[in-house]
């Protein structure tokens, strides 16, 4: 079956301007998290989605958004990017949140790199 | 607090040495999940292995073996007989009783042959 489907894979963008990213999980998984990747700082958690809910937020400030649909693909948006976004954008899915007594197993896609001139 | 640290940054070793990727963790949980991932240079990171707080067993997957000692809070990974697709970065993550996971920054392994 098909994977994490994360688009567009590369992208550019300059200061200032805002960027919306799109994951479509695998077909069953109803939580969506975003993670961003940088050299520096490794995986940092952005935010989970279940159910079109925010269900656990990380640590960033509010130009960090997102949503998710009924059909469970979401969408990440920054707005007035900064030079400092620049990153690895990950998508992982999982059947349900990430809590509870299993743990579930995240998937991930490819990624989104963005690159902020 | 949770913490993941993985405090071999890059490791280089020739093909068919044998490499252990070292992961230490922090956590107030006595019920917790300890994940390793792989993360090829195309980007995606690949599931390898999850294990409970309370399954201490070692865990050998092919040329790829696991050793979770509590008592050292390490979940180390070993590789026998490298071979230059294992070239990857290396992700431990923790996740406890708290909502999300915890991922060390990772350990850049170069296989060369």
């Amino acid at each position: 079956k098909a994977g994490v489907t994360q688009t567009p894979r590369y992208l550019i963008k300059t200061r200032g301007q805002q960027v919306t990213l799109s994951c479509s999980p695998i077909s069953g998984h109803r939580s969506v998290s975003w993670y961003q990747q940088t050299p520096g700082q490794g995986l940092q958690f952005l935010f989970e989605y279940f159910s079109e809910t925010q269900r656990n937020k990380g640590n960033f400030p509010g130009r960090f958004s997102g949503r998710q649909f009924s059909n469970s693909r979401s969408e990440m948006n920054v707005s007035t990017l900064e030079l400092g976004d620049s990153a690895l954008y990950l998508c992982a899915s999982s059947l349900s949140l990430t809590t509870g007594t299993g743990a579930n197993v995240l998937t991930f896609g490819a990624g989104s790199r963005l690159t902020v001139l | 607090a949770q913490k993941v640290t993985q405090a071999q940054t890059e490791i280089s070793v020739v093909e068919k040495e044998d490499v252990t990727l070292d992961c230490v963790y922090e956590t107030r949980d006595t019920t917790y999940y300890l994940f390793w991932y792989k993360q090829p240079p195309s980007g995606e990171l690949v599931f390898l292995i999850r294990r409970n707080s309370f399954d201490e067993q070692n865990e050998i997957s092919g040329r790829y073996s696991w050793n979770f000692q509590k008592s050292t809070s390490s979940f180390n990974f070993t590789i026998t007989a490298s071979q230059v697709v294992d070239s990857a970065v290396y992700f431990c993550a923790l996740r406890g009783t708290s909502n999300q996971f915890y991922f060390g920054t990772g350990t850049s392994l170069t296989v060369i042959p």
